[in-house]
């Protein structure tokens, strides 16, 4: 079955650039994601990355996959303090539902 | 260009009893996805509706269901409610699923069971 794993906690000091890491096992998954999730919000769609591309790029977002290793991780450059959320890796099966990992809690210290 | 809309935003109700969610998807999409959010479980599968017909469900009981309208809005329904159904739970809206379009989510519907 899919399984993603992620670490827990992740602080940074504001100005610094942050690294979420995410692995995962289902290796057809065609689409990757990255969603945010603020305290008593939903999930806001960051970005995402088709499983055939090794880099994406977008604004102070930079997402890297391995596909021989299965990790996925997102890279926040000059993170601050409202970037501090949940943040949630997800790949998509055949079936087109997502599945997650546990989420990321950035702490971004000013 | 709207969201996706979930109502209510908080809800109480007591074991035993029903209740009825309801999303309405982004402007122009067809595919609506319900999940749920529960302390320690994380984000769960439950249903995917397409073009009024049920496509895909995740590993819950049938007291579990829901439907799309013609307008692709969709309900989920939850009968015989127990305590461990207290969760967030969250839709989610995409294109027409051919192309596997990236889901949007509403900020979800919080259920409390008593």
């Amino acid at each position: 079955g899919e399984d993603v794993e992620q670490s827990l906690f992740l602080s940074v000091r504001e100005g610094d650039s942050s690294v979420i890491n995410c692995t995962y096992t289902d290796s057809s998954s065609t689409y990757l994601y990255w969603y945010k999730q603020e305290p008593g919000a939903g999930l806001q769609l960051l970005t995402y990355i088709f499983s055939n591309m090794d880099m994406k790029q977008d604004q102070r977002l930079t997402v890297l996959l391995n596909k021989k290793d299965k990790h996925l991780s997102l890279r926040i450059a000059d993170t601050q303090t409202g970037d501090s959320a949940i943040y949630f890796c997800a790949g998509q099966t055949g079936a087109n539902n997502l599945f997650f990992g546990t989420g990321t809690r950035l702490t971004v210290i000013p | 260009e709207a969201g996706v809309t979930q109502s209510p935003t908080h809800l109480i109700k007591t074991r035993g009893q029903q209740v009825t969610l309801r999303c309405s998807p982004i402007s122009g999409h067809t595919s609506v996805y319900w999940y749920q959010q529960a302390l320690g479980l994380g984000l769960q599968f439950l249903l995917w509706y397409d073009e009024g017909e049920e496509r895909n469900r995740g590993n819950f009981p049938p007291r579990f269901s829901g439907r799309q309208f013609p307008n692709y809005s969709s309900e989920l329904n939850v009968n015989a409610l127990e305590l461990e159904d207290s969760a967030l739970y969250l839709c989610a809206s995409s294109l027409a699923q051919g192309g596997r379009q990236p889901q949007h989510f509403g900020d979800g519907t919080r259920l409390s069971i008593l």
